[in-house]
């Protein structure tokens, strides 16, 4: 494997439920990060890990509980979902976590979830 | 606060034609400048940044943008599209002092018809 790898990449649940999406990178980078991309609306960052410590929640519901136990493993457990959830969840790395220097995102290909 | 506005949300073009992408964005602070690729079921690919210096870049594929501070712009340009640039095209900015913070607009699907 290669890059940035997320599995599943397609996800049906219902609002019960509870399932995990799992990222993995195999870039040796140390920051990873996870994105939610709802149809019409922009790319919104929604959780930054650096070296296994969460450094950035962009405001979301406490129903997305991410996990990092290690810096090449990152995942997003759910539970309780609603239907606007219904969105592809993009998973990132960079190298590093920087406020002023500049760390390329490379990005895996995405959880394609439906909340029914 | 950042925004990114990308007014296409879809551009057709017939094949070898030029075409151009645009992209403008309002910032408080100065910002770092992108554009990223998706094809069909795959993530998120960088195509070009601007970083600093020159203010046009080129990219992967053929693509070049132009930095235009005074306009707050950033557009995508290709001078001739093949059916596999059919995809769609994010813009996208972060904060020079906060740069792991990328800012996305809507997308532009760019649609190439033989």
């Amino acid at each position: 494997e290669t890059g940035v790898t997320q599995t599943p990449r397609h996800l049906v649940m219902g609002m019960t439920n509870k399932k995990s999406l799992k990222c993995e990178q195999h870039l040796g980078h140390n920051a990873m990060y996870w994105y939610k991309q709802s149809a019409k609306k922009p790319l919104e960052l929604m959780f930054v890990y650096s070296l296994e410590e969460r450094v950035e929640n962009n405001s979301v519901p406490s129903r997305f509980s991410p996990e990092c136990p290690n810096s090449s493993h990152l995942f997003l457990h759910l539970h309780t979902l609603q239907p606007e959830d219904s969105a592809l969840y993009l998973c990132a790395s960079s190298q590093d976590w920087t406020g002023t220097l500049y760390n390329e995102q490379f990005f895996g290909p995405g959880t394609r979830l439906t909340v029914l | 606060a950042q925004s990114v506005t990308q007014l296409d949300s879809q551009v057709p073009v017939f094949e070898e034609a030029p075409v151009e992408l645009r992209c403008n964005y309002s910032s408080s602070v100065s910002v770092y400048l992108f554009w990223y690729v998706q094809y069909p079921n795959q993530g998120l690919q960088l195509l070009l940044k601007y970083l600093s210096g020159s203010t046009l870049v080129k990219g992967i594929n053929g693509f070049e943008a132009e930095f235009n501070k005074s306009q707050t712009s950033f557009h995508l340009r290709k001078p001739s599209v093949h059916i596999s640039d059919t995809a769609e095209y994010f813009c996208a900015v972060s904060p020079m002092d906060s740069s792991y913070k990328l800012i996305f607009g809507s997308g532009t699907r760019l649609l190439v018809r033989p």
